[in-house]
């Protein structure tokens, strides 16, 4: 069955980078893009950008743009999302999820969230 | 690119139908059929219940149903359940290879 298994949970300090991984199992790794979502704790859901694990090509929302980048090493179908300059308020679960075959229309399969922590 | 407009709240009760709208514009859920929802209960990750507008993925639930008029996308849950008390996510393609969520909606079983 489908699995994507995130990296554990990081504490960080204000301005420091953080790298979060996001392995996938159950299918061919390079036939979906990758979402990368966030959530602050009781907030909302925030879509942060996806990559396309076959080129590698990533677009990111504006927010994040500039802050924020997605890789990925297909030898071992894991992806990865890497934060810069954080912030307190980038304290958040990050998610990474499995979009539909038509990358838009949705993700079916989600990892199981990487808490990072953003405290001085 | 701002966050589509969802009520913060909506509730029920058991055997009842509940509607949830999600207002976003003609950038986003007017221009395109790429609307998704999510359902995500306390402490769990989310679930797709509907993508492009209307389909459902295999196993969810023909009471979850949804439609698009203009710039506003629903989701409508009918024969209300317990189970269903959890907080719902819209999401549209907003072009440009970019994605925006609404604000989120927790509904309530009475």
């Amino acid at each position: 069955q489908v699995q994507l298994v995130q990296s554990g949970a990081e504490v960080k300090r204000p301005g420091a980078s953080v790298k979060v991984s996001c392995r996938a199992a159950g299918y061919t790794f390079t036939d979906h893009f990758i979402y990368w979502v966030r959530q602050a704790p009781g907030q909302g859901l925030e879509w942060m950008g996806w990559i396309d694990p076959r080129s590698g090509g990533a677009s990111y929302a504006p927010p994040f743009q500039g802050r924020v980048t997605m890789t990925r090493d297909t030898s071992i179908s894991t992806a990865y999302l890497e934060v810069g300059r954080l912030r307190s308020d980038d304290t958040a679960f990050y998610f990474c999820a499995r979009a539909l075959p038509q990358a838009a229309a949705g993700s079916d399969s989600w990892g199981q969230g990487t808490l990072v922590s953003v405290s001085s | 690119q701002s966050a589509l407009t969802q009520p913060a709240s909506v509730s029920g009760s058991p055997g009842q139908s509940i509607s949830i709208s999600c207002t976003g514009s003609s950038s986003d859920v007017g221009s395109y059929d790429l609307v998704s929802w999510y359902q995500q209960h306390p402490g769990k990750v989310p679930k797709l219940l509907i993508f492009e507008v209307t389909k459902r993925p295999s196993g969810v639930s023909n009471r979850f149903s949804a439609s698009k008029s203009g710039n506003t996308a629903s989701l409508t849950i009918s024969g209300l359940q317990a189970e269903d008390e959890a907080d719902y996510y819209c999401c549209s393609y907003a072009g440009s290879s970019t994605l925006v969520f609404g604000g989120g909606t927790k509904l309530t079983v009475l």
